[in-house]
Formats: C-alpha cells, structure tokens, sequence
C-alpha cells in the first residue's frame, strides 16, 4: 500500500523566513514519482515539482528547494526568504502506476 | 480550451438529490482522475478512467457513486441520495497517458464545491 504523510498540519512564519514542510511516504513500488503540489485559497492545485524513484538529485527552483532522500523516504519542500504570496495549502503526492496518494497537506501561512 | 474544466463550479442540493458533475479533459489527454477533497482534508482518490474504461471502481465511497466518460473525452461523476457527508470539492485531473513516465503528469481543474443542506 501506498501512503504519504505530511505530519505539520498548520505552520505560521513571519515574511523572509525559511520553511521546511516535511513529506515521508511509503511504498513497495520501485519506481515511482513523487510531487509537490501548491492550493492556493482560490483552490486550484498548481505543480510544483515531479522526482522520480532513481533520481535522488536536489532541486533548486528560485526560492523553491527540494531534498530527496530514499535512504529515510522523504521528499522535503524548503521556501527560502518566504512571502505573503506562499500562504498556501502544500500537498505531497505519490505515484506508482497510476494510483496517485496524497498527504493531508500542510497549510502555510506567511505573515507579513 | 487550455486546461481541465468542470461544472458546475458550485452546486448546493438537498439530502436525497441526485447531482451530476460534469469534467472536461485536455483535450488530447486519455487519462482522467476523480478526486474529492473534504472540509480541510487531504485528497482522496476516487477512481480513473483510461480512455473510456474504469477498470477499478473500488475507490468508490459507495455504490450511491458512479462515474462514466464518453468519446474519450468528457466524463460525469453522478453521486444519488446525496448525503450531508457527501459534500467536498470535487476536483478532476487529466493527463497525457495513464501511467509513470515523464509526460504524465496529472493537470487538475478547478473543481466543483458540493454543499448537501
């Protein structure tokens, strides 16, 4: 079975702080995607990022930072120097064929 | 159009109703996923569609669930006897291919607000 879990369910910084939300998932699968997705308050999912299961390499985007780590399996989003605009509800996903699991999300609010 | 649509952005019905909502895929896309997001929860996959076919239905809430796509293209999730506990977003996501590899990525739409009074 499948499963993603976003254990911080609500976090506040104040604007220009780094955030950290967590993503550990489980799964039998060998290869497999993993995916952070941002919902904004209007509700719509926007992609934010797609790794899959062989390759472990960092990804930086602007603010946006990634670390994959199969050893501990987690896919954690890191937010540097974050803004209002990041306040959002952040979602983890997994894929293997095509049953795609989501965590809970975490809900991120930046404070200005 | 460019992305997934759905409709109606917002339906309120009454316990005991049946509603329809409709998804309109990229076109192209040959995969399409339902989900359904309750009050501040995660997402729950509901079930998919390869071409017309949903080969495993079992993601289902209960039979008073169901789901049909047309032409490859467009498909409705039709829920009888709402329930209170029925109300959530209900969010469709298209893609490419059904499957893992790098073109398959799951674009969603906007999603539909279900509120059963």
């Amino acid at each position: 079975a499948q499963k993603v879990t976003q254990a911080q369910t609500e976090i506040s910084v104040v604007e220009k702080e780094d955030v950290t939300l967590d993503c550990v998932y489980e799964t039998r699968d060998t290869t497999y995607y993993l995916f952070w997705y941002k919902q904004p308050p209007s509700g719509e999912l926007v992609f934010l990022i797609r790794r899959n299961s062989f390759d472990e390499q960092n990804e930086i985007s602007g603010r946006y930072s990634w670390n994959f780590q199969k050893s501990t399996s987690s896919f954690n989003f890191t937010i540097t120097a974050s803004q209002v605009v990041d306040s959002a509800v952040y979602f983890c996903a997994l894929r293997g064929l095509w049953d795609m699991r989501f965590g809970a999300g975490t809900r991120l609010t930046v404070k200005p | 159009g460019a992305g997934v649509s759905q409709s109606p952005s917002n339906k309120v019905t009454e316990k005991g109703k049946d509603v329809e909502l409709r998804c309109d895929p990229i076109s192209g896309h040959t995969a399409l996923y339902w989900y359904r997001q309750s009050l501040g929860q995660g997402l729950e996959f509901l079930i998919y569609f390869q071409g017309n076919s949903a080969p495993d239905k079992s993601g289902l809430p209960s039979d008073r669930f169901s789901a049909e796509r047309t032409g490859g293209s467009v498909s409705t999730l039709t829920i009888q006897r709402t329930q209170q506990e029925d109300s959530a977003v209900y969010l469709c996501a298209s893609s490419p291919h059904l499957g893992s590899g790098p073109r398959d990525e799951q674009f969603f739409g906007p999603g539909t607000r279900l509120t059963v009074l």
